[in-house]
């Protein structure tokens, strides 16, 4: 079974304070993303990773950053948290071969007050 | 960028019922589409997928087909079932990314 697990399922953090989301899956998978859920919005791609120090902006990447360091790791950095950035965060890999699924982690609810 | 997007975006269906939930996607060269489920408080999972190079699939009560002329996809629930109430994303994938829909909220009233 795929595995992957944020670090927290909860956050609160105040505004102007830097914010690290970890996940990290165990399935040797070369693909990994931050998708943020909003009701109404769906899930939209915040950054994606198709290999370690990889990077590639998706389709809201504006006040976040990524790191990818190790295979296995993908952070999301808050450098400046706002209150519009008040949101549940979802990490999901995938094997990085065509035509496959994403696995998804438990998620991980951020409020910014 | 690319889009996906999905209708409608809530849906009340008896049980037993069908219900339908389509998608249309801007990337021409997407090639795999798969089907998630998010049930309340829970991650997305997948549900059923189909590719390019296939017109329909079916899975027990749940079917995909998919017109890549027209560029789109659909979700099909028979005998629907209070445990099917939940949020469905499709989504299309060009090679390496990811791009969902916004979701549909599906409630079946017993």
């Amino acid at each position: 079974d795929v595995k992957v697990t944020q670090s927290s399922r909860y956050l609160v953090k105040r505004t102007g304070e830097k914010v690290f989301l970890e996940c990290v899956q165990d399935m040797d998978h070369e693909n990994m993303f931050w998708y943020r859920q909003d009701p109404g919005l769906g899930l939209r791609l915040i950054y994606f990773s198709y290999d370690v120090k990889m990077k590639e902006k998706g389709d809201i990447p504006e006040g976040y950053s990524v790191s990818r360091e190790k295979k296995e790791r993908f952070s999301l950095i808050l450098e400046s948290a706002s209150t519009n950035q008040t949101s549940m965060y979802l990490c999901a890999s995938s094997p990085g071969i065509t035509d496959t699924e994403a696995f998804f982690g438990q998620g991980t609810r951020l409020t910014v007050v | 960028g690319e889009n996906v997007e999905q209708h409608p975006s809530t849906l009340s269906v008896q049980e037993g019922d069908s219900a339908v939930i389509k998608c249309t996607y801007s990337d021409s060269a997407s090639n795999y589409f798969p089907w998630y489920k998010q049930e309340l408080g829970k991650r997305p999972q997948l549900i059923i997928d189909i590719r390019s190079n296939v017109g329909e699939k079916k899975d027990q009560r749940i079917a995909v087909t998919l017109n890549k002329t027209a560029k789109h996809f659909s979700l099909h629930i028979t005998e629907t079932q209070p445990e099917d109430s939940a949020v469905y994303f499709c989504a299309a994938i060009d090679y390496d990314k990811v791009i969902f829909g916004p979701g549909t909220s599906l409630s079946v009233i017993p």
